[in-house]
């Protein structure tokens, strides 16, 4: 079975400030990845994913997230947060490689204070 | 870019009556979608995978005759749920692959269920 834990449910931080939202995974098969973020009361929006190659990947608006293997992590940093990125994020994991069936973490609400 | 479009964005029903939400697949075909269900301050839980053309699967523990779902084309799935209680109240959210199975998930803007 795969589980996916977001050890923090809130991370208050201000402006132009660094941030790592923190995302562990258990699963006894090879797994894909992925950072969603969700504004209120919309959908979600496909942050950044990992599906093999490099183990760091990067977003457009300069997340970024690595995979490590041996402490089964998927960590998300952003060395420059700004106010608009207060959002609910959420890491998961496919269940096999069907990766529209998704295994979500409980999610992370980012608050970027002035 | 792939857009999936739910609608109603919210709903208010009262308990015993049924709603339908419906997810569209705006400018591709859709042959499976994803209904997940999300609870206030928690994550998403699947809750079955929409198949055209044929029967829905259902995940673990989701009573299949109480959402009923419907996908009778390559661009749209109905999620019925049928006789709703107030502990059916949820967020509703519909996604779909715009390819192949490593192509990117997209999420419909969910429907906020609130049944009275």
């Amino acid at each position: 079975a795969q589980s996916v834990t977001q050890l923090d449910s809130q991370v208050p931080v201000f402006e132009e400030a660094p941030v790592e939202l923190r995302c562990n995974y258990s699963s006894s098969v090879s797994v894909y990845l992925f950072w969603y973020v969700q504004y209120p009361n919309q959908g979600l929006q496909l942050l950044l994913k990992y599906l093999s190659g490099s183990t760091l990947v990067e977003s457009i608006n300069g997340f970024e997230a690595e995979f490590n293997k041996s402490q089964t992590s998927f960590h998300l940093r952003k060395p420059s947060v700004h106010i608009s990125d207060t959002a609910e994020y959420f890491c998961a994991v496919s269940k096999g490689s069907n990766t529209g069936k998704l295994i979500f973490g409980q999610g992370t609400t980012l608050q970027v204070k002035p | 870019g792939a857009v999936v479009s739910q609608h109603p964005s919210r709903v208010i029903c009262k308990s015993g009556t049924s709603v339908k939400i419906e997810c569209r697949s705006l400018d591709f075909q859709a042959t499976t979608m994803f209904w997940y269900r999300q609870f206030p301050k928690q994550s998403l839980m699947l809750m079955a995978t929409s198949n055209e053309g044929s029967k829905a699967t259902y995940e673990q523990g989701v009573e299949k005759d109480k959402f009923l779902i419907n996908h009778a084309s390559l661009t749209l799935s109905t999620l019925t749920v049928t006789s709703a209680h107030p502990e059916d109240s949820s967020f509703y959210i519909c996604s779909a692959h715009a390819g192949g199975g490593n192509s990117p998930l997209h999420f419909g803007n969910g429907t906020r269920l609130t049944v009275t």
